[in-house]
């Protein structure tokens, strides 16, 4: 069965610093998408970056970008320069061909001034 | 070009009422996927619709029901509520345009259903 798991409920940062939200994720179908989204306080998902799994390269989007290691299966979000507008939560999500997103549980970020 | 929206904004109902929650995709898109995110967790996929037809559903039993209209908007219906059934109810839409993985849904606000 397709799983997302996070493993970190809470991460603090300090503002303008780099930081890494881990996401692995276990799949038997070898065509696959995972995204990232934010989810402020408001509650709407706000999408961040997307990964194919035939992707060669690691997608990047501004101060987003992906570490896909394929083989450990793992999807990890970083954030470079960290602001205080990035104190949010964080899911990770999976889809294949024509499915469902499938979330993990989450990640708070909180950035520290 | 307004995003997806959804109806209402917030809903107080007791045990054992009816609910029904309203989403409206976003412009050029024709799917419609709901997801319930109880409080502290990851939204979990109900039911996605697609050509008026329920295609894909969750883990959710049968009290979960749904509808497509013809303008692609869709409706979330709950009947009998629990306790349980407290949470953020997500839409999200997507294009048929789209078959492979990369489909991005496209969400919206939220409806927060608390039962007393």
């Amino acid at each position: 069965a397709q799983k997302i798991t996070q493993t970190q409920p809470g991460m603090f940062v300090q503002e303008k610093e780099a930081v890494t939200l881990d996401c692995t994720y276990d799949t038997s179908d070898p065509s696959y998408g995972l995204f990232w989204y934010k989810q402020p306080s408001s509650g709407e998902m706000i999408f961040l970056i997307y990964q194919g799994s035939y992707d060669q390269q690691n997608a990047t989007e501004g101060r987003y970008s992906l570490n896909f290691q394929k083989a450990r299966k793992s999807a990890n979000l970083v954030i470079s320069a960290s602001q205080l507008g990035d104190s949010a939560m964080y899911f990770c999500a999976m889809r294949e061909v024509g499915g469902k997103l499938i979330f993990g549980q989450g990640t708070e970020l909180s950035v520290k001034p | 070009d307004a995003g997806v929206t959804q109806s209402p904004t917030h809903l107080i109902k007791t045990r054992g009422q009816q609910v029904t929650l309203r989403c409206s995709p976003k412009s050029g898109h024709d799917t419609v996927s709901w997801y319930q995110q109880a409080l502290g967790q990851g939204p979990q996929f109900i039911f996605q619709y697609y050509e008026e037809e329920e295609r894909q559903r969750g883990n959710f039993p049968d009290r979960f029901s749904g509808h497509q209209f013809p303008n692609y908007s869709s409706e979330l219906n709950v009947n009998a509520l629990l306790l349980g059934d407290s949470a953020l109810y997500l839409c999200a839409s997507g294009s048929s345009l789209f078959r492979g993985p990369y489909n991005e849904q496209f969400f919206g606000p939220g409806t927060r259903l608390t039962v007393l």
